[in-house]
């Protein structure tokens, strides 16, 4: 059974960033996908990025790049997702997702991690 | 970027038929996969590639896709699969993955 386990929530300044963590277990990590999803209150789901630890070549949704940066550490399966340059609209909760290598559907979900960003 | 669209809100009494549809150009050419979301959970997968079901999702769920609009049918509805749901597809021109604005599952 696969799970994820992500790093708790954040409170954060305006212009600073966050990242938080993935650890994945019960799947094969080199070779799945891991993904980042975030959701504001109130808003629908959006993709910001993918990596495969296989090839370690991040990828990112149009709206995100230039300010999401994804890593993976595959010495302890686990995946990070840093978010630069945070705004108030940035306040969220940001899931990591699993999917298969080659698949385009997310499987496997976190719980979830609430970033909020405030002065 | 490619574009899907729900309803906001679809009501449906105990046992009876919900429909939730999702639209977007020519979204029957492409893979639509579903997910329900209880209020401060994470998501889960109901339905991949167009009609496929997980382990674990009753046969209840069931979803068709064809020229602009994909539809998930929930039958004999019970008071726990009121939940938001959401479409999602690959988009092949920009890499993205794009979700639908999501649909409020009210059980009456």
């Amino acid at each position: 059974q696969v799970q994820l386990v992500q790093s708790g929530a954040e409170v954060k300044k305006p212009g600073s960033s966050v990242k938080v963590s993935c650890k994945a277990s019960g799947g094969t990590f080199k070779t799945d996908t891991i993904n980042w999803v975030r959701q504001a209150p109130g808003q629908r789901l959006e993709w910001m990025g993918g990596i495969s630890p296989t090839f370690n070549i991040p990828n990112y949704a149009q709206k995100f790049r230039g300010r999401v940066s994804i890593t993976t550490d595959a010495s302890t399966s686990t995946a990070y997702m840093e978010l630069t340059n945070l705004k108030s609209d940035d306040t969220a909760i940001f899931y990591c997702a699993r999917s298969l290598s080659g698949r385009d559907f997310f499987d496997y979900w976190g719980q979830g991690t609430a970033v909020i960003v405030s002065s | 970027s490619y574009v899907l669209t729900q309803p906001p809100s679809v009501s449906v009494a105990p046992e009876k038929t919900a429909k939730i549809t999702c639209e977007g150009s020519n979204v029957g050419s492409k893979s639509v996969h579903w997910y329900q979301q209880k209020p401060g959970q994470a998501p889960v997968l109901v339905i991949y590639y167009d009609s496929d079901r997980p382990s674990g999702i009753p046969e209840r769920f069931s979803a068709s896709n064809s020229g602009n609009t994909a539809t998930l049918t929930i039958t004999r509805v019970e008071a726990e699969d009121e939940a938001d749901y959401y479409c999602q597809v690959w988009d092949s021109y920009t890499d993205d993955r794009v979700f639908g604005g999501g649909t409020k599952l009210t059980v009456l």
